[in-house]
């Protein structure tokens, strides 16, 4: 079956514009996750959705970071004014149900900001 | 709040020797831990996962981990590795009581040499 997918796959904006990021789970998964990976580092944790709620947003950088979820399927990441230190690979991520479900992971959404 | 450090940024081997990539994480409470590969290219993947139970997890691609709450270490271990394992390899933790919530480790970069 389809793995999640994320669109664009690359996406060049320029300082201050904002940026849309979607992300389509697999089929039937409750819960989402969005991650942004920086070069050279590890995944850093923005935010995730049980269903369309988002009991964690603890890992969104600033208030320029939001998220929505509808429907219980797709996700939508807005980066308001962009910024060069936004620059990074966001992944998104789907599991079953529960959080200790296995995540499964999309192949993510180049962002650059020049 | 929790914490992973990965000990080792960069791992070389050679072909069918033994590895061991070190993963040590921070916590006041109890937590599941995961070690996720990213091959070259592709997306990230779970490679096995501690919930509860036997401290000595198994998962694909002949690959172990075993957790140790005394030492708050859960390394991953290969007998023989292949080139075909070249790849980042990732630890990750979440609470138990937060488990959408996880924290990554900066990776390792395990080089597999003929």
């Amino acid at each position: 079956g389809a793995g999640v997918s994320q669109s664009p796959s690359n996406k060049v904006t320029e300082k201050g514009k904002d940026v849309e990021l979607r992300c389509d789970p697999i089929s039937g998964h409750t819960a989402l996750y969005w991650y942004r990976q920086s070069l050279g580092q590890g995944l850093e944790f923005l935010i995730y959705f049980q269903g369309n709620s988002a009991p964690d947003k603890s890992g969104l950088p600033s208030d320029r970071f939001s998220a929505e979820r509808t429907g219980g399927s797709v996700s939508t990441l807005t980066i308001q004014r962009t910024q060069q230190e936004d620059s990074a690979v966001y992944l998104c991520a789907s599991s079953l149900r529960r959080n200790t479900d296995t995540q499964y992971f999309g192949p993510g959404t180049r962002l650059t900001v020049l | 709040a929790q914490s992973v450090t990965q000990l080792d940024s960069q791992v070389p081997v050679f072909e069918e020797a033994p590895v061991e990539l070190r993963c040590n994480y921070s916590s006041s409470v109890s937590v599941y831990l995961f070690w996720y590969v990213q091959y070259p290219n592709q997306g990230l993947q779970l490679l096995l996962k501690y919930l509860s139970g036997s401290t000595l997890v198994k998962g694909i691609n002949g690959f172990e981990a075993e957790f140790n709450k005394s030492q708050t270490s859960f390394h991953l271990r290969k007998p023989s590795v292949h080139i075909s394992d070249t790849a980042e390899y990732f630890c990750a933790v979440s609470l138990m009581t937060n488990a959408g919530k996880s924290t990554f480790g900066d990776g390792t970069t395990l080089t597999v040499k003929p």
